[in-house]
C-alpha cells in the first residue's frame, strides 16, 4: 500500500489562484520532504528540499515566495503555488525520506502527484 | 552538459527479447545509483538500486561503471507489462534529492 499519501491528485483553476497541495507519510516519520516538478516529456525536476522544522531550501530558479513549502511535522508537507498561472501547470510530486524504520531501504518514497492545470 | 542523460527512445521491442538502456552521469562524486519505473502519468516507482558489482532481481540487470560514469539496465524475456519509462537516477549523498534522467521509453509489442 501507499506510503506516501499526496492530496490532491488533480487540480484545474482559474489563472491567479493559490492552491495548496499536502504531502503525508504514513506509517513512518520523514525527516526530510522533497518536491518535483515534471513538465510533459520531461524528467522529474527537483524544486525544494525540505526539513521538518525548518526553512526550505530551493533549487536554483525556483522562487521560494511562488512557492511556499511548509514541513510543520515529521508527516505533514505542503506546497502552496500561490497566484498560479498557465505556466504552472505542471505535474508536482512530493516525496518523503524515512528517518530510521524499515522504509528506510528505499532513498525516497513517492506520492501519488499532483496534476496542476491553470486555465 | 546534462546531469544525467538517457536515450529517450521510444525503444519498440517485441515480447520476449532482451533490451538494454544505458545512462551516463556528469558528477563524478554521485553515490548512489537506482533505475525507477515510471508509467504515464504516475509517479515513479523504485525498480532496483545499483552496485559497482552489478546486481540482477529476476529478469533485471543493473550494472555500474564508475570508471565511465554510466549505468546500464537489461531487460530478459521481455513482457508487455514491462512498457513504461525507465528512469535513471543519481544521487549525491547527505540529505540531496535525487537527479533523474528524462526517462527511456519502452514499448513492448505482442
Amino acid at each position: 500500500g501507499a506510503v506516501v499519501s499526496q492530496h490532491p491528485s488533480r487540480v484545474i483553476c482559474k489563472s491567479g489562484t493559490s492552491v495548496k497541495i499536502e504531502c503525508r507519510s504514513l506509517d513512518f516519520q520523514a525527516t526530510t520532504m522533497f518536491w518535483y516538478r515534471q513538465f510533459p516529456k520531461q524528467s522529474l525536476m527537483l524544486m525544494a528540499t525540505s526539513n521538518e522544522g525548518s526553512k526550505a531550501t530551493y533549487e536554483q530558479g525556483v522562487e521560494k515566495d511562488k512557492f511556499l513549502i511548509n514541513h510543520a511535522s515529521l508527516t505533514l508537507s505542503t506546497l502552496t503555488v500561490t497566484s498560479a498561472h498557465p505556466e504552472d501547470s505542471s505535474f508536482y510530486i512530493c516525496s518523503a525520506r524515512a528517518r530510521d524504520s524499515w522504509y528506510s531501504n528505499q532513498p525516497q518514497h513517492f506520492g501519488d502527484g499532483t496534476r496542476l492545470s491553470i486555465l | 552538459r546534462k546531469e544525467v542523460e538517457q536515450d529517450p527512445g521510444p525503444f519498440n521491442v517485441p515480447e520476449g527479447a532482451t533490451v538494454a538502456f544505458n545512462c551516463t552521469y556528469s558528477n563524478s562524486a554521485s553515490q548512489s545509483f537506482f533505475w525507477y519505473r515510471q508509467d504515464c502519468r504516475k509517479e515513479p516507482k523504485l525498480l532496483m538500486s545499483v552496485y559497482s558489482s552489478g546486481n540482477e532481481d529476476g529478469r533485471f540487470t543493473a550494472q555500474l561503471n564508475r570508471a565511465s560514469q554510466y549505468i546500464s539496465l537489461l531487460i530478459r524475456d521481455s513482457k508487455l507489462s514491462d512498457s513504461a519509462t525507465y528512469l535513471c537516477v543519481v544521487k549525491q549523498g547527505g540529505a540531496d534529492g535525487l537527479t533523474f534522467g528524462k526517462g527511456t521509453h519502452l514499448i513492448i509489442q505482442p
